[in-house]
């Protein structure tokens, strides 16, 4: 099994950029997730779904946008990006029973 | 709002002895579910082992087992033969699950050296 897959693994934006980190989950899980990781810190959550067609903030939302047209894919993106950004980004997903799976994460640089 | 820390910032430990690391969390919750992730180097999360607040057994996966203290909110790991592939970051995550699904919290993490 694939598990969760995140593309791209690495990426640099200029200020005001925009982007999709894309995030697809082959377990047929109906939560689905997006957590940011900054140096040195604990996962803060700034999206999450849990099924095809419902999704709401997390606990640090501004500056992202996601939807979630399928239980499959949940792409995150980022609009002007801000230097405040930096951070590695990790896409999960869970069963009902409460186990995050995550997927490799995102390195994202804001220049 | 639920909180998790962790007290130990970074541990260190020489290869084949015992590790303990500390978790304490608050809630109001009497049920939800417990979790210590582990991120090596190469940065994937990976789950160490599980405990559901309900069950009094403790939870165990092989060299690594937790001591559930439900009254007093605690939530320690301990890894026994530790191994140099044991280093890593160590978070511990609160779970509930809630009308909008299921709610995760993690602490702060525990960066874990073992030492040859």
């Amino acid at each position: 099994n694939a598990g969760v897959t995140q593309t791209p693994k690495f990426r640099i934006l200029k200020i005001g950029q925009s982007m999709t980190l894309q995030c697809t989950q082959d377990m047929n899980h109906n939560y689905m997730y997006w957590y940011r990781q900054d140096p040195g810190m604990g996962l803060k959550l700034i999206y999450y779904s849990v099924g095809a067609g419902i999704t709401d903030k997390g606990e640090v939302p501004n500056g992202y946008n996601v939807s979630r047209s399928t239980t499959e894919d949940f792409p995150l993106r980022l609009e002007l990006a801000a230097p405040s950004q930096t951070s590695v980004y990790f896409c999960a997903s869970s069963k009902t029973t409460g186990e995050l799976f995550f997927g490799e994460g995102s390195r994202l640089t804001v220049l | 709002a639920q909180t998790v820390t962790q007290s130990q910032p970074e541990m260190s430990v020489q290869e084949a002895e015992t590790v303990t690391l500390s978790c304490t969390y608050d809630t109001s919750e009497s049920n939800y579910y417990l979790f210590w992730y582990k991120q090596p180097p190469s940065r994937q999360m990976i789950l160490v082992i599980r405990q559901e607040a309900y069950k009094q057994q403790n939870a165990t996966e092989n060299r690594f087992s937790v001591n559930f203290q439900k009254a007093a909110k605690s939530f320690s790991l301990k890894i026994s033969d530790s191994q140099l592939g044991d280093t890593a970051m160590y978070f511990c995550a609160f779970m509930k699950r809630d009308n909008y699904g299921q709610n995760f919290v993690f602490g702060p993490g525990t960066r874990l050296s073992v030492l040859p």
